[in-house]
């Protein structure tokens, strides 16, 4: 089944820092998705992006399918950005396949 | 205009012994999907319920099981309980023409003793 690599797995930054966390993945794919699980565990949908680039706030992603991966860019962190970033991409059964993430710590 | 609900948020369980989670999909929503998240891993797919069948299944054994209502709401069921079965348990929602598409709920932490 279709692979999906995040880095990097860990990622501690000062309040303020910009920051690019990238998703792999090893099989074409007709949608992505980025998500945000904050410390309490929900999971919330930020971008629906199967290619180009979206904004939305200080967060923008940006999907390149042809060379599978995909960028999502945090500018001016702020603490509430804290948690684990996932990407996640249909596999050829449509079932959504998670990676393991990029664990963020925004130091205030 | 509720999302996606959970219950219950919490429990625990002694390994042998059966257990029924509960999701009510966001309005508009027809198909539910259930993940299980270990502790520090990403979610993985369980199984996929749409028109009260299971539509798709993930590498999970027959020990889980589910079912979807005519209202759309969705219940996973584990028997014979591991402790390895202990994790968060997600259930994501989605609407007609874009399941791919999901909304998750707060999840259900079940710990295994």
């Amino acid at each position: 089944g279709i692979q999906v690599e995040q880095s990097p797995p860990d990622l501690i930054l000062q309040e303020g820092a910009n920051s690019t966390l990238r998703c792999n993945f090893s099989d074409s794919v007709n949608n992505l998705q980025w998500f945000h699980q904050n410390p309490w565990g929900q999971l919330i949908n930020l971008f629906y992006i199967p290619s180009g680039t979206k904004q939305n706030g200080r967060l923008s992603a940006t999907t390149v399918a042809t060379e599978r991966y995909s960028l999502l860019y945090i500018s001016s962190s702020q603490t509430t950005d804290s948690g684990v970033y996932f990407c996640a991409v249909p596999n050829r059964d449509d079932k959504i396949i998670f990676g393991k993430g990029t664990r963020l710590h925004i130091l205030p | 205009d509720a999302g996606v609900t959970q219950s219950p948020t919490h429990l625990i369980k002694t390994r042998g012994q059966q257990v029924t989670l509960r999701c009510s999909p966001k309005s508009g929503h027809d198909t539910v999907s259930w993940y299980q998240q270990a502790l520090g891993q990403g979610p993985q797919f369980i199984f996929q319920y749409y028109e009260e069948e299971e539509r798709q299944r993930g590498n999970f054994p027959d020990r889980f099981s589910g079912h979807q209502f005519p209202n759309y709401s969705s219940e996973l069921n584990v028997n014979a309980l591991l402790l390895g079965d202990s994790a968060l348990y997600l259930c994501a929602s989605s609407f007609p023409g874009t399941r791919e598409v999901l909304t998750f709920g707060a999840g259900s932490r079940l710990t295994v003793l």
